[in-house]
Order: C-alpha cells, then sequence, then structure tokens
C-alpha cells in the first residue's frame, strides 16, 4: 500500500503559469481533500471531494480548481499561478465510519511550489 | 465557526523533559479531536484522537483527555526523546454532510528536544 501519492514533490512556476497537482489513493476512501500549508497559519483546506463525482469549496478556494477523475484520483490546477500560491500543498483522503462516524485523513507526502 | 488555538512556539526541551502543549478549542456540536505530528519533510500523520468527552488518547507515550467543560483537549509526554522533534498539530472534525468530516487545524506547534 503506498496510501497518499502526490506528484510533483517540488516545482517552480512564474506568474501567470498553470499547473496540475495530482493525488492518488489506494485505500479506496471516499472522501478526499487539498490543503495549503503557509507558516505561521496551519493548514488551512482548498477544496474537498466528499465522494466521487462532487467537489466542494473549502476556506481558500480563490484561484484553484479541482477535478474527481475517479475515485483513486484528485487533482488540483492553478489556473495563473501568482505569487500568493506559493506554499506547501497537501493532499489527503479518508473513510467515513458508520460505527462512530469520523475517521483519520491520511495525508500525502506534499509538494512544495514556489511561484516567482 | 469552528476554530483550535493551539500555544505558540517554538517549544524546546531537554531530553527527558515534560512536555504540555496547550489546545482548546470552539465548535458548534460535539467535535472529534486529534493530534497530528509533522516530522521534517514529511506529510502529518496521526498521533492520537478522541472522539467523546472525556476520551482519553493515547500513542508512542503521548496523551490527550478530551475535556468538554474546558473545550480542551492538551497534548502531554513524561519524557521526551529527540526523535519527538517536529511539529505537532492540534484538530477538530466535524460533519460537513454527505459523509465527509473536515478538519480545522490549529497554527501547529514545533518542539525541538536537545540531548
Amino acid at each position: 500500500n503506498a496510501g497518499v501519492t502526490q506528484t510533483p514533490k517540488f516545482q517552480v512556476l512564474k506568474t501567470g503559469q498553470s499547473m496540475t497537482l495530482q493525488c492518488a489513493q489506494d485505500m479506496n476512501h471516499n472522501s478526499m481533500y487539498w490543503y495549503r500549508q503557509d507558516p505561521g497559519m496551519g493548514l488551512r483546506l482548498i477544496y474537498y471531494s466528499a465522494s466521487e463525482g462532487t467537489t466542494d469549496k473549502g476556506e481558500v478556494p480563490n484561484g484553484y480548481n479541482v477535478s474527481r477523475l475517479n475515485k483513486r484520483e484528485f487533482s488540483l490546477r492553478l489556473e495563473s499561478a501568482a505569487p500568493s500560491q506559493t506554499s506547501v500543498y497537501f493532499c489527503a483522503s479518508s473513510e467515513w465510519d458508520s460505527g462512530w462516524g469520523n475517521d483519520e485523513q491520511y495525508f500525502g507526502p506534499g509538494t512544495r511550489l514556489t511561484v516567482t | 465557526g469552528d476554530s483550535v488555538t493551539q500555544m505558540e512556539g517554538p517549544v524546546t526541551l531537554s531530553e527527558e523533559a515534560f512536555l504540555t502543549i496547550n489546545c482548546t478549542y470552539t465548535a458548534t456540536g460535539y467535535p472529534s479531536l486529534f493530534w497530528y505530528v509533522q516530522y521534517p519533510g514529511e506529510g502529518l500523520q496521526l498521533l492520537l484522537k478522541a472522539t467523546k468527552a472525556d476520551d482519553k488518547g493515547s500513542n508512542k507515550g503521548f496523551e490527550a483527555t478530551y475535556r468538554k467543560e474546558t473545550t480542551s483537549f492538551h497534548l502531554e509526554k513524561g519524557s521526551v526523546q529527540v526523535s519527538d522533534s517536529a511539529v505537532y498539530f492540534c484538530a477538530l472534525s466535524e460533519d460537513s454532510g454527505a459523509g465527509s468530516y473536515q478538519l480545522t487545524f490549529g497554527k501547529g506547534t514545533k518542539l525541538s528536544v536537545i540531548p
């Protein structure tokens, strides 16, 4: 089991360029998430997908789009990168446990993005 | 909305010292509470969790008790090791609908343990 994988690990973009961050999980989880981590800010939710075919905005969705390609894959797209999007991006997945209603989220290793 | 407040870091301790990292929360319902740990250059890993009031989560010598009356979930360890050096995040989880639970994180506390 690889768990949650993310590509690329590092990326440098110029302002205005576009790119897609890829995320895949092999745990058959229904829910997937994208976060950004900035110094002193903790993790903030960008978008999430409760199940295949659905996506919803999180706390900081502006400047991003997402696609839930299938149950395994959830991609994050920056259409026109800005320096304010310099951050570390984490993908996560989880499965709702009907027994108690909450389950932990499993995180990928992250993508470090710099926009110049 | 929901929020999590944890003590500011960084925290520097000597090996075998006692660790407490304070965490308090505000939530509308009855959230589950988590501590996640992030080692340098890695993603977050679940350290421990508690799903209802008075539950105690524990793992690897770390403990935290869900205190509803004080809305707190403080992390403790009796004797820290150099290998515990990491960033620790307190988080809460509430139902966002359709079987998906959103995590709300604190800002993180960086712990450095020196030999």
